[in-house]
């Protein structure tokens, strides 16, 4: 079975700083990788997504990827309060197309 | 362009009690998937429906069920409600499945059951 694990946190940085979110899983097959942030009472918006080995950037937002490691991460430089919110670390694989979610990590942007 | 639009947003049902969850997906969108989301369990994949036919399916029992209709909007059957449904019930929708970079979600309905 697919695992995708992140820590829960909650994670918390001042404004300005990087705020690095982490998540591995278990599944060598995967091919896809997704960030999703969920504001509280809201749903799920994508954020960032990364297929290859490597650094991805997206303005303030990088998303890191290491399937040696079945690591990938996500870090939001300068990061603002309205950054506060969970991260979702999603995994997908294979030709099912199915997403696999960890249960977040919960950020604070301290002003 | 309208988003995935989910009814009813909120849903009270006692255990034992059947319900059903409509998600109309954004235009010209084929592919629509649900999701279960609790605190305990984060958020876990339940079907996929592409093109009326069930492409994928998560690991929730029978009692979960769902079908797409020709205009691509889908719904979700929950029979013999338990506690441990009470739960946010999103569903996202994308062009075709294997597109989950263009796979945008529904505000969810959050079912209750006592």
């Amino acid at each position: 079975q697919k695992e995708v694990e992140q820590n829960s946190g909650p994670l918390s940085v001042p404004e300005g700083a990087i705020a690095s979110l982490n998540c591995t899983y278990s599944d060598r097959g995967s091919q896809s990788f997704f960030w999703y942030r969920q504001y509280s009472g809201k749903s799920p918006e994508l954020i960032m997504f990364i297929y290859s080995n490597g650094d991805k950037e997206d303005g303030r937002f990088t998303a890191q990827l290491n399937k040696a490691s079945q690591y990938v991460s996500l870090l939001i430089r300068d990061s603002q309060p309205s950054d506060s919110a969970t991260y979702l670390c999603a995994v997908g694989g294979g030709s099912n197309y199915k997403l696999t979610f960890g249960k977040g990590t919960l950020l604070t942007v301290n002003p | 362009k309208a988003g995935v639009t989910q009814t009813p947003r909120y849903l009270i049902k006692t255990r034992g009690q059947q319900v059903t969850l409509s998600c109309s997906p954004i235009s010209g969108h084929r592919s629509v998937s649900w999701y279960q989301q609790t605190p305990g369990q984060g958020l876990q994949f339940l079907f996929e429906y592409f093109s009326e036919t069930q492409r994928n399916k998560g690991n929730f029992p029978g009692r979960f069920s769902g079908r797409q209709f020709s205009n691509s909007r889908s719904e979700m059957n929950v029979s013999t409600l338990e506690l441990g449904d009470s739960a946010l019930y999103l569903c996202a929708s994308s062009f075709q499945p294997g597109r989950s970079y263009e796979q945008y979600f529904g505000p969810g309905t959050r079912l209750t059951v006592t």
